[in-house]
């Protein structure tokens, strides 16, 4: 399973945008990117996931360039509500992000 | 539709003793996972099954059983509890068609 690296926090301000990046030298050829988020005392929850290029929804985007070495997750305008642990995974996009490996993620303060 | 439930909230325990902590999904997944989180780290995958009747061990599964009899119910059992086991214990659930994995609200435990 590739191991990712990523920022152990990051500061941020409301409406700013914010980018996190997650490096994953040894991801394998099948390998999806996923990243969750998770607040206090909640469960991690699905963020969003991608192969290559650009992913959009309606919360983040999703770059991934083309050695797909590292990744980059965009939060948009963010607000204090933003403040949670960000995740970063790669492993099989076709086990439904099963079996993955959840490093100690990114923690993301959002300041008024 | 409920997700993933998780019971109990909180546990107490004292050393040797013995417990199961439950989970159950509605969504008709393959897959579950249990995961444990200590504080300020990342989730470490326990135990898992593809499917009902089909277990296996996970990154910590020393300590631990579970066994997969339906669908919806991947229970977690503790053989003889230890301070090392205090933990906020995770359940997830996932289709193999899917791309996320769906976490249950947790259980914190504390052995003393």
């Amino acid at each position: 399973l590739a191991k990712t690296t990523q920022p152990i926090s990051m500061d941020s301000y409301e409406g700013q945008e914010v980018n996190i990046t997650c490096s994953h030298n040894n991801i394998a050829t099948n390998d999806y990117i996923t990243w969750y988020q998770q607040f206090p005392s909640q469960g991690p929850r699905f963020i969003i996931q991608g192969y290559k290029t650009k992913v959009t929804n309606e919360v983040a985007s999703l770059f991934i360039p083309a050695d797909r070495k590292s990744s980059t997750l965009s939060l948009p305008r963010v607000s204090l509500s933003d403040t949670a642990v960000y995740y970063c995974l790669v492993g099989d996009g076709n086990t439904g992000g099963f079996k993955t490996i959840f490093g100690a993620g990114t923690r993301l303060f959002v300041k008024a | 539709n409920a997700g993933v439930t998780q019971t109990p909230k909180f546990q107490v325990l004292k050393t040797g003793q013995s417990m199961t902590l439950q989970c159950a999904q509605d969504m008709n997944h393959e897959y579950m996972s249990w995961y444990r989180q200590d504080p300020g780290m990342g989730l470490r995958l326990i135990h898992y099954s593809v499917g009902a009747g089909i277990t296996d061990q996970g990154e910590v599964p020393n300590g631990y059983n579970v066994s997969r009899s339906t669908t919806e119910d991947f229970p977690l059992r503790l053989l003889s509890a230890a301070p090392s086991q205090t933990s906020v214990y995770f359940c997830a659930s996932s289709s193999p068609y899917g791309d996320e994995q769906y976490f249950g609200p947790g259980t914190r435990l504390t052995v003393t």
